[in-house]
């Protein structure tokens, strides 16, 4: 079945520590999206990607940093400026054109800094 | 901007009980609007989506919400809550531009009594 994989599902971070977290999806979708989930927050935008090769900063892109060098694939990395990265984060992917052809989410991965 | 406000934080409904859930949206044009349903540790589902045509859209597991234009709202409603509807709920606005985001509430969450 298609859909979006997020790995690893918990994390843990050390103080000044970079992380990565994978999302793959096999939809065959082109636009890609990171979202970060705070409680009483709702879902925050941290990059997206329309096209490989080629990504655009959401509204909260500080302290973080994106690839999409292939179509399936667009990694989030947690880096040591992210100040407060304790958080949940959820990949999205969307297919081409309007929001009605759909977005389908990931199952999540939490991060904790320890 | 472009908004969302779910008004109420946390409902609880005893089971069997009707349930309507708040959102009102700011938004220039006419909207693409989506509810979505996360349990705990988990990703979204989404529920029902409205872009044109009739204003009460019909969705999964029971849900149903309407559209109004003149008080900017787009409210989900269940006539008769399970126990398993308990979860937290987010309503969600696809923003305009090319982004191709989505703009989220802050979510509410629903506890269903016994």
């Amino acid at each position: 079945d298609g859909g979006i994989t997020q790995s690893p599902k918990y994390l843990f971070r050390k103080e000044g520590q970079n992380v990565t977290l994978s999302c793959e999806q096999n939809l065959n979708h082109d636009a890609m999206y990171w979202y970060r989930q705070d409680p009483g927050q709702g879902l925050r935008l941290i990059y997206y990607s329309h096209i490989v090769n080629d990504f655009q900063k959401g509204d909260i892109a500080e302290g973080y940093s994106v690839s999409r060098e292939k179509k399936e694939s667009f990694p989030l990395t947690v880096t040591s400026a992210q100040k407060n990265p304790t958080a949940f984060y959820l990949c999205a992917s969307k297919g081409q054109g309007a929001p009605e052809y759909g977005y389908t989410f990931g199952s999540g991965t939490r991060l904790t800094v320890v | 901007a472009q908004s969302v406000t779910q008004p109420d934080i946390h409902i609880t409904v005893s089971e069997g009980a009707s349930l309507e859930l708040r959102c009102n949206y700011s938004y220039g044009a006419t909207p693409y609007l989506f509810w979505y349903v996360q349990s705990p540790g988990q990703g979204l589902q989404l529920l029902l989506k409205y872009f044109s045509g009739d204003t009460l859209v019909q969705g999964i597991k029971g849900f149903e919400a309407e559209f109004k234009r003149s008080q900017s709202s787009f409210n989900l409603r269940k006539p008769s809550v399970h126990w398993s509807d308990a979860a937290e709920y987010f309503c969600a606005v696809g923003s305009s531009g090319n982004t191709g985001k989505l703009i989220f509430g802050q979510g509410t969450t629903l506890q269903v009594k016994p």
